[in-house]
């Protein structure tokens, strides 16, 4: 089955830029990678999607190479506000189901 | 336009007893997702469903565990004869028919509380 995988944690800075890295070796050749951002007690809270190259938006920006096996979430300047979960969600296709895995999650702490 | 709903927010519920969990999707969105999320984990697939057609349930476990998302009304997780283990948080998700590039859409979840 595949996965993907992320850190498990990071800390920062506020003020900093972040970089939080997912790899998914068996993405589907037509599925997109989405991020989500998590607070306790709240459920995941899209943040930005892309299929490959690079996307930006208001709040973040997410790199994908040519091949596709990894993704980068970045932060610019990321304040105390943004301490919480990210999840990366990719299309399975290894597993012959159509199914969507989150990875296994990154905390990010940011500090003052 | 209103989002994701789920109810109830809380439940808890004694050894044995029957848990429902109930979520409406977004206007226009016509695919839910159902995921449990267990205190300092990530979130973990359950199943996947069309209105009056479960695509996918390769995560959900065998005995117990239910869901169905009727052509009238939300969907439901229906979780028999609860456990301990069950006590966790259950989110739901709705997607327009892309799964490609359906963006998946967050309820704030319900937590089930087993004693």
């Amino acid at each position: 089955l595949a996965k993907t995988t992320q850190p498990i944690s990071m800390d920062s800075y506020e003020g900093q830029e972040v970089n939080i890295t997912c790899s998914h070796n068996n993405i589907a050749t037509n599925d997109y990678i989405t991020w989500y951002q998590q607070f306790p007690s709240q459920g995941p809270r899209f943040i930005i999607q892309g299929y490959k190259t690079k996307v930006t938006n208001e709040v973040a920006s997410l790199f994908i190479p040519a091949d596709r096996k990894s993704s980068t979430l970045s932060l610019p300047r990321v304040s105390l506000s943004d301490t919480a979960v990210y999840y990366c969600l990719v299309g399975d296709e290894a597993s012959g189901t159509y199914k969507y895995i989150f990875g296994t999650g990154t905390r990010l702490k940011v500090l003052a | 336009n209103a989002g994701v709903m789920q109810n109830p927010r809380h439940l808890v519920r004694r050894r044995g007893q029957e848990a429902r969990l109930r979520c409406s999707p977004m206007k226009g969105h016509s695919h839910v997702y159902w995921y449990r999320q267990l205190p300092e984990e990530g979130l973990k697939f359950m199943v996947y469903l069309q209105k009056e057609n479960i695509i996918d349930e390769s995560g959900m476990p065998k005995e117990r565990f239910s869901a169905e998302f009727p052509k009238e009304g939300p969907s439901i997780l229906r979780i028999q004869q609860v456990v301990r283990g069950d006590s966790a948080a259950y989110f739901c998700a709705s997607s327009l028919p892309d799964r490609g590039i359906g963006t998946q859409y967050f309820g704030p979840g319900t937590r089930l509380l087993v004693l």
